[in-house]
Protein backbone atom coordinates (compact mmCIF):
# COMPACT_ATOMS: atom_id res chain seq x y z
CA UNK A 1 0.00 0.00 0.00
CA UNK A 2 2.01 3.00 -1.58
CA UNK A 3 1.69 6.09 -0.03
CA UNK A 4 2.13 9.26 -1.59
CA UNK A 5 4.60 9.29 -4.29
CA UNK A 6 6.50 12.16 -5.67
CA UNK A 7 9.41 12.67 -8.18
CA UNK A 8 11.76 13.56 -8.65
CA UNK A 9 13.00 14.12 -4.55
CA UNK A 10 15.96 16.83 -6.18
CA UNK A 11 15.98 18.67 -9.06
CA UNK A 12 18.12 20.94 -10.34
CA UNK A 13 16.85 23.68 -13.11
CA UNK A 14 19.08 26.71 -14.45
CA UNK A 15 17.30 30.21 -14.50
CA UNK A 16 14.44 30.40 -17.38
CA UNK A 17 13.78 26.15 -17.69
CA UNK A 18 10.94 24.47 -16.53
CA UNK A 19 10.37 22.76 -13.28
CA UNK A 20 7.51 19.54 -13.62
CA UNK A 21 6.69 17.65 -10.78
CA UNK A 22 5.15 14.70 -9.93
CA UNK A 23 2.86 13.61 -6.99
CA UNK A 24 0.72 10.11 -7.35
CA UNK A 25 -1.77 10.30 -4.19
CA UNK A 26 -2.69 7.53 -2.02
CA UNK A 27 -4.77 4.80 -3.91
CA UNK A 28 -8.49 5.60 -2.77
CA UNK A 29 -6.84 9.10 -2.75
CA UNK A 30 -9.28 11.79 -5.25
CA UNK A 31 -8.22 15.18 -3.45
CA UNK A 32 -4.60 16.67 -3.98
CA UNK A 33 -2.61 19.21 -2.44
CA UNK A 34 0.51 21.23 -2.98
CA UNK A 35 2.03 23.15 -0.61
CA UNK A 36 5.55 24.55 -0.37
CA UNK A 37 8.14 25.24 1.91
CA UNK A 38 11.02 27.36 2.23
CA UNK A 39 14.08 26.57 4.51
CA UNK A 40 13.12 26.92 8.74
CA UNK A 41 9.37 27.67 7.31
CA UNK A 42 6.14 26.35 7.52
CA UNK A 43 4.22 24.96 4.43
CA UNK A 44 2.02 27.40 2.41
CA UNK A 45 -0.84 26.29 0.62
CA UNK A 46 -0.59 26.51 -3.35
CA UNK A 47 -3.31 24.61 -4.91
CA UNK A 48 -6.22 21.90 -4.58
CA UNK A 49 -7.14 19.61 -6.84
CA UNK A 50 -9.68 16.99 -7.37
CA UNK A 51 -9.51 14.80 -10.78
CA UNK A 52 -9.35 16.70 -13.91
CA UNK A 53 -10.47 19.89 -11.80
CA UNK A 54 -8.82 22.77 -9.82
CA UNK A 55 -10.88 23.36 -6.88
CA UNK A 56 -8.82 26.25 -5.28
CA UNK A 57 -5.76 27.46 -6.38
CA UNK A 58 -5.47 31.07 -4.11
CA UNK A 59 -2.41 30.06 -2.88
CA UNK A 60 -0.47 29.49 -6.15
CA UNK A 61 1.33 32.72 -7.94
CA UNK A 62 -0.72 34.12 -10.81
CA UNK A 63 2.17 33.67 -13.45
CA UNK A 64 4.47 31.00 -14.41
CA UNK A 65 2.99 28.19 -12.27
CA UNK A 66 -0.16 26.00 -13.21
CA UNK A 67 -1.15 22.78 -11.67
CA UNK A 68 -3.17 19.83 -12.97
CA UNK A 69 -4.39 16.41 -11.95
CA UNK A 70 -5.70 14.59 -14.89
CA UNK A 71 -8.32 11.37 -14.95
CA UNK A 72 -5.31 9.48 -15.69
CA UNK A 73 -1.93 9.48 -14.06
CA UNK A 74 -0.02 12.10 -11.47
CA UNK A 75 -0.83 15.36 -10.84
CA UNK A 76 1.38 17.45 -12.39
CA UNK A 77 2.89 21.25 -10.53
CA UNK A 78 4.66 23.12 -13.22
CA UNK A 79 6.99 26.07 -12.70
CA UNK A 80 7.69 27.90 -16.30
CA UNK A 81 10.90 30.01 -16.22
CA UNK A 82 11.97 29.40 -12.90
CA UNK A 83 13.98 32.14 -10.82
CA UNK A 84 16.08 31.49 -7.56
CA UNK A 85 13.08 32.86 -5.82
CA UNK A 86 11.13 29.36 -6.69
CA UNK A 87 14.09 27.99 -4.64
CA UNK A 88 12.68 25.43 -2.47
CA UNK A 89 10.64 22.33 -1.22
CA UNK A 90 7.46 21.11 -2.84
CA UNK A 91 5.36 18.68 -0.88
CA UNK A 92 2.25 17.19 -1.90
CA UNK A 93 -0.57 16.03 0.36
CA UNK A 94 -4.02 13.68 -0.53
CA UNK A 95 -6.92 12.91 0.97
CA UNK A 96 -10.13 10.68 0.58
CA UNK A 97 -12.59 13.24 1.01
CA UNK A 98 -13.24 16.87 1.66
CA UNK A 99 -13.97 16.17 5.71
CA UNK A 100 -10.25 16.40 6.15
CA UNK A 101 -9.16 14.42 9.17
CA UNK A 102 -5.81 14.59 7.92
CA UNK A 103 -3.40 14.69 4.85
CA UNK A 104 -0.79 12.19 4.00
CA UNK A 105 1.92 13.72 2.75
CA UNK A 106 4.89 12.76 0.05
CA UNK A 107 8.55 13.09 0.50
CA UNK A 108 8.53 15.92 -1.71
CA UNK A 109 10.39 17.71 -4.55
CA UNK A 110 13.35 19.71 -3.34
CA UNK A 111 13.88 22.67 -6.44
CA UNK A 112 17.22 24.13 -6.52
CA UNK A 113 17.55 26.67 -9.16
CA UNK A 114 21.18 27.82 -10.14
CA UNK B 1 -0.11 38.23 10.12
CA UNK B 2 -0.13 34.66 10.46
CA UNK B 3 -3.19 32.67 11.11
CA UNK B 4 -1.08 30.23 13.46
CA UNK B 5 1.22 31.27 15.51
CA UNK B 6 3.54 28.35 17.73
CA UNK B 7 5.68 29.06 20.54
CA UNK B 8 8.22 28.10 21.13
CA UNK B 9 9.80 28.59 17.74
CA UNK B 10 13.00 26.56 18.75
CA UNK B 11 13.18 23.95 21.92
CA UNK B 12 16.52 22.01 23.16
CA UNK B 13 16.18 20.08 26.03
CA UNK B 14 17.75 17.79 27.67
CA UNK B 15 16.42 13.39 27.50
CA UNK B 16 13.69 12.98 29.98
CA UNK B 17 12.37 16.60 30.26
CA UNK B 18 8.74 17.44 29.83
CA UNK B 19 8.01 19.89 26.70
CA UNK B 20 4.81 21.94 25.95
CA UNK B 21 4.61 23.39 22.70
CA UNK B 22 1.58 25.98 21.94
CA UNK B 23 -0.29 26.82 18.76
CA UNK B 24 -2.89 29.53 18.80
CA UNK B 25 -4.82 31.95 16.88
CA UNK B 26 -7.58 34.17 16.93
CA UNK B 27 -9.45 32.45 14.56
CA UNK B 28 -11.97 29.28 15.26
CA UNK B 29 -11.16 25.84 13.90
CA UNK B 30 -13.16 23.71 12.78
CA UNK B 31 -10.14 21.10 13.30
CA UNK B 32 -6.64 21.47 13.91
CA UNK B 33 -3.76 18.86 13.43
CA UNK B 34 -0.11 18.19 14.96
CA UNK B 35 2.23 17.08 12.26
CA UNK B 36 5.65 15.98 12.73
CA UNK B 37 8.24 16.60 9.99
CA UNK B 38 12.00 15.00 9.80
CA UNK B 39 14.89 16.50 7.35
CA UNK B 40 14.11 15.68 4.67
CA UNK B 41 10.63 14.25 4.75
CA UNK B 42 7.48 15.40 4.35
CA UNK B 43 5.19 16.06 7.45
CA UNK B 44 3.42 13.01 9.08
CA UNK B 45 -0.02 13.53 10.91
CA UNK B 46 0.10 12.46 14.62
CA UNK B 47 -3.62 13.72 15.77
CA UNK B 48 -6.58 15.40 14.96
CA UNK B 49 -8.59 16.55 17.33
CA UNK B 50 -12.12 18.38 16.65
CA UNK B 51 -14.42 19.22 19.41
CA UNK B 52 -13.74 22.02 21.87
CA UNK B 53 -11.76 21.40 24.58
CA UNK B 54 -10.84 17.60 23.47
CA UNK B 55 -7.65 15.96 24.59
CA UNK B 56 -6.07 13.36 22.86
CA UNK B 57 -3.18 11.07 24.02
CA UNK B 58 -0.68 9.15 21.82
CA UNK B 59 1.75 7.53 24.19
CA UNK B 60 3.96 10.19 25.86
CA UNK B 61 2.17 13.37 23.71
CA UNK B 62 -0.95 14.79 25.14
CA UNK B 63 -2.79 17.57 22.52
CA UNK B 64 -5.52 19.62 23.73
CA UNK B 65 -7.78 21.78 21.72
CA UNK B 66 -8.79 24.87 23.16
CA UNK B 67 -12.22 25.16 24.36
CA UNK B 68 -12.74 28.00 21.82
CA UNK B 69 -11.07 26.34 19.34
CA UNK B 70 -8.73 28.72 18.92
CA UNK B 71 -5.61 27.53 20.42
CA UNK B 72 -4.14 23.85 20.77
CA UNK B 73 -0.87 22.03 22.95
CA UNK B 74 1.24 19.51 22.54
CA UNK B 75 2.95 18.46 26.01
CA UNK B 76 5.65 15.75 25.77
CA UNK B 77 6.35 13.32 28.44
CA UNK B 78 9.76 12.40 29.18
CA UNK B 79 11.19 13.84 25.84
CA UNK B 80 13.41 10.98 24.05
CA UNK B 81 16.20 11.69 21.32
CA UNK B 82 13.54 9.80 18.56
CA UNK B 83 11.13 13.34 19.26
CA UNK B 84 13.39 15.28 17.86
CA UNK B 85 12.14 17.06 14.61
CA UNK B 86 9.86 20.08 13.78
CA UNK B 87 6.51 20.34 14.99
CA UNK B 88 3.49 21.88 12.72
CA UNK B 89 0.03 22.51 14.05
CA UNK B 90 -2.39 22.86 10.98
CA UNK B 91 -5.96 24.21 10.94
CA UNK B 92 -9.13 23.59 8.91
CA UNK B 93 -11.59 26.49 9.05
CA UNK B 94 -14.93 26.27 8.20
CA UNK B 95 -15.83 26.30 4.66
CA UNK B 96 -12.17 25.69 3.57
CA UNK B 97 -10.41 23.55 1.59
CA UNK B 98 -6.98 22.79 2.45
CA UNK B 99 -5.18 23.24 5.91
CA UNK B 100 -3.21 26.02 7.23
CA UNK B 101 -0.17 25.67 8.72
CA UNK B 102 1.03 27.09 11.97
CA UNK B 103 5.09 28.69 11.76
CA UNK B 104 6.62 25.49 13.50
CA UNK B 105 8.44 24.24 17.01
CA UNK B 106 11.85 22.95 16.09
CA UNK B 107 12.02 20.18 19.03
CA UNK B 108 15.94 19.27 19.41
CA UNK B 109 16.11 16.21 22.39
CA UNK B 110 19.74 16.07 23.82
CA UNK B 111 21.05 12.69 24.70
Amino acid sequence: NAGVMQNPRHLVRRRGQEARLRCSPMKGHSHVYWYRQLPEEGLKFMVYLQKENIIDESGMPKERFSAEFPKEGPSILRIQQVVRGDSAAYFCASSPNTFNYGYTFGSGTRLTVV
Amino acid sequence: TQLLEQSPQFLSIQEGENLTVYCNSSSVFSSLQWYRQEPGEGPVLLVTVVTGGEVKKLKRLTFQFGDARKDSSLHITAAQPGDTGLYLCAGLQTGANNLFFGTGTRLTVIP
